[in-house]
């Protein structure tokens, strides 16, 4: 059964420090991964989706890099500003896991502060 | 246009009542989700409907009733809920079947509908 873990739960920065957020899962055989950003109390926003065969994806002052063969991913945050405060959620989906359309598997997410 | 409309955006109801949440794309996707959240944790599956049929069902309880009466709507029909059901009930919406090569499996999510009963 896969599982996603993301690290730190919770993560505080000062404004302009470059960061880095942390996902892990335990089966390779994913379809894809996407990294999510959700506001309290808000819908889930894509931000950068990295297909199996894909090593990293890069939009903006964010970059994320897969290993599959580790098990792992990174979000990496650029020059980060108050406006990135929010949560970040990691999911998986496999090809092989719920029927035909493969059910996403996230992870609990981190909780990024960013302080002026 | 990557949006999935949601209404309402919140819902306050009593455990008698019959309300339903709505779900809108016009991306053409063939594929459409629902998830429940609670506070502080991550979404999870409940339902998906592919090409119009329910495809999984999450063993959830009989009082949540979902519909999909063509490839762009999709509704949750409520009955009957408890107060633990409150939460934030998000739809999603991808392309139709995942090993076509064109098909990149990302999921659009909307903004939420926040259920509380009462």
């Amino acid at each position: 059964k896969q599982e996603v873990t993301q690290i730190p739960a919770a993560l505080s920065v000062p404004e302009g420090e470059n960061l880095v957020l942390n996902c892990s899962f335990t089966d390779s055989a994913i379809y894809n991964l996407q990294w999510f950003r959700q506001d309290p109390g808000k819908g889930l926003t894509s931000l950068l989706l990295i297909q199996s065969s894909q090593r990293e994806q890069t939009s903006g002052r964010l970059n994320a890099s897969l290993d599959k063969s580790s098990g792992r991913s990174t979000l990496y945050i650029a020059a980060s500003q108050p406006g990135d405060s929010a949560t970040y959620l990691c999911a998986v989906r496999g090809g092989n896991y719920g029927g035909s359309q493969g059910n996403l598997i996230f992870g609990k997410g981190t909780k990024l502060s960013v302080k002026p | 246009d990557t949006e999935v409309t949601q209404t309402p955006k919140h819902l306050v109801m009593g455990m008698t009542n019959k309300k339903s949440l709505k779900c809108e794309q016009h991306m053409g996707h063939r594929a459409m989700y629902w998830y429940k959240q609670k506070a502080k944790k991550p979404p999870e599956l409940m339902f998906v409907y592919s090409y119009e049929k329910l495809s999984i069902n999450e063993s959830v309880p009989s009082r949540f009733s979902p519909e999909c009466p063509n490839s762009s709507l999709l509704n949750l029909h409520l009955h009957a809920l408890q107060p633990e059901d409150s939460a934030l009930y998000l739809c999603a919406s991808s392309q139709g079947i995942l090993r076509r090569s064109s098909n990149t499996g990302e999921l659009f999510f909307g903004e939420g509908s926040r259920l509380t009963v009462l």
